[in-house]
């Protein structure tokens, strides 16, 4: 059965430090695969989705960047983090052709 | 583009007593619709989806939902609430193509189950 996790589950950071939140996937190939943010009170906001190895599309211009090195990963960065930077980041990933999403666990980052 | 829209941000209910989450939804054409779960501090479960065929559609933990065309809506309910079911409850619309898949998320109804 497919699996997705997210690392590292809490994360306090000082503002202008560099970020990384990984998202692994196992179980499935091509998956797509897709960050959103989640902040207090509101909805889920995509920030990122990525149907391949290298291929990342932006959805809101931000202080982030996504990368994915590997078919099963996908990384968020920063390098240098905001206070508005702070929420709840959930990964999540979709099978090539189907529409269902199926999402991580979530991180929690806290910008101080 | 896409839109939905859940308008009653936090709802509390006794338990036993029976549920309804309304969720209205934007899109051009017949859209995925999808009712997701979270607890605090955790991801998001899916608890049923609708893509075609019959209207009114069953998920897991005694929930469904009814797609109405007509009213561009799709309500969750559930007959007799659990304390359990307090959580937070996302509607969300998918396009029926290919390309991004991404979801459109509502902004969520808290829901607060008193005994």
């Amino acid at each position: 059965s497919q699996t997705i996790h997210q690392w590292p589950a809490t994360l306090v950071q000082p503002v202008g430090s560099p970020l990384s939140l990984e998202c692994t996937v196992e179980g499935t190939s091509n998956p797509n695969l897709y960050w959103y943010r989640q902040a207090a009170g509101r909805g889920l906001q995509l920030l990122f989705y990525s149907v391949g190895i290298g291929q990342i599309s932006s959805e809101v211009p931000q202080n982030l960047s996504a990368s994915r090195p590997q078919d099963r990963q996908f990384i968020l960065s920063s390098k240098k983090l905001l206070l508005s930077d702070s929420g709840f980041y959930l990964c999540a990933w979709t099978e090539e052709q189907g529409p269902i999403q199926f999402f991580g666990p979530g991180t929690r980052l806290t910008v101080l | 583009a896409q839109s939905v829209t859940q308008p009653d941000i936090h709802i509390t209910v006794s338990e036993g007593a029976s549920l309804e989450l309304r969720c209205n939804y934007s899109y051009g054409a017949t859209p995925y619709l999808f009712w997701y779960v979270q607890s605090p501090g955790q991801g998001l479960q899916l608890l049923l989806k609708y893509f075609s065929g019959d209207t009114l559609v069953q998920g897991i933990k005694g929930f469904e939902a009814e797609f109405k065309r007509s009213q561009s809506s799709f309500n969750l309910r559930k007959p007799s609430v659990h304390w359990s079911d307090a959580a937070e409850y996302f509607c969300a619309v998918g396009a029926q193509k290919t390309g991004r898949r991404a979801l459109t998320f509502g902004s969520g109804t808290r829901l607060q189950v008193q005994p």
